[in-house]
């Protein structure tokens, strides 16, 4: 089983449509949870941070489910900016000086 | 700005020849830095931890001869492929932690390297 598994689409959505990804990681004692979000031939930019009570930065919401190990981003109002692939990555030991476990990414194509 | 340089960004050499792929931090320190390989449609791999005056941690499967890791200063690591062949042919890319623990891992651009 993969560390961290995500669905890797496509999700083909139209502009201003409400996407949602999953993602379920293995390690029980992970400590720290981040979307990334990584263009075509480009290196990963990080999203946000995940947090157990949940956290929202403008259009993007993201959860924490700890007793299911499962991380979720919700997309509101897409953009086409937003075509991208977005990385689950868990941390195993907490903080951000430990290594990064990344899932395969899951495709977002928002077609106009 | 971008706070992780890495250089060069694209390579394209014989098979044979060795690579050298240089991180550096940019307005701050890096006591480890982190080295990561990904092929086409796939995730982000690490391959090993960079550790400054000491040896670099490989993650399973990473063959430490093959790719070399030195991190001689607080503020550069170069990972070195050794005798590229065809098949090392990825995207590799670097990241590096910030000390406070509250910021996220930088990355490089990343190297694309081709070897014919």
């Amino acid at each position: 089983r993969k560390e961290v598994e995500q669905d890797p689409g496509p999700f083909n959505v139209p502009e201003g449509a409400t996407v949602a990804f999953n993602c379920t990681y293995s390690n029980s004692a992970s400590q720290s949870f981040f979307w990334y979000r990584q263009d075509c031939r480009k290196e990963p930019k990080l999203l946000m941070s995940v947090y157990s009570s949940g956290n929202e930065d403008g259009r993007f919401t993201a959860q924490l489910n700890r007793a299911s190990q499962y991380i979720s981003l919700l997309i509101r109002d897409s953009k086409l900016s937003d075509s991208a692939t977005y990385l689950c990555v868990v941390s195993p030991y907490g903080g951000a000086t430990n290594k990064l476990i990344f899932g395969t990414g899951t495709l977002l194509a928002v077609q106009p | 700005g971008a706070v992780v340089s890495q250089h060069p960004s694209w390579v394209i050499c014989k098979s044979g020849t060795s690579v050298k792929i240089e991180c550096r931090s940019l307005d701050f320190q890096a006591t480890t830095m982190f080295w990561y390989r990904q092929f086409p449609k796939q995730s982000l791999m690490l391959m090993a931890t960079s550790n400054e005056g000491s040896k670099a941690t490989y993650e399973q499967g990473v063959e430490k001869d093959k790719f070399l890791i030195n991190h001689a200063s607080l503020t550069l690591s170069t990972l070195t492929v050794t005798s590229a062949h065809p098949e090392d042919s990825s995207f590799y890319i670097c990241s590096a932690p910030q000390r406070a623990l509250d910021q996220p891992q930088h990355f490089g651009d990343g190297t694309r390297l081709s070897i014919l």
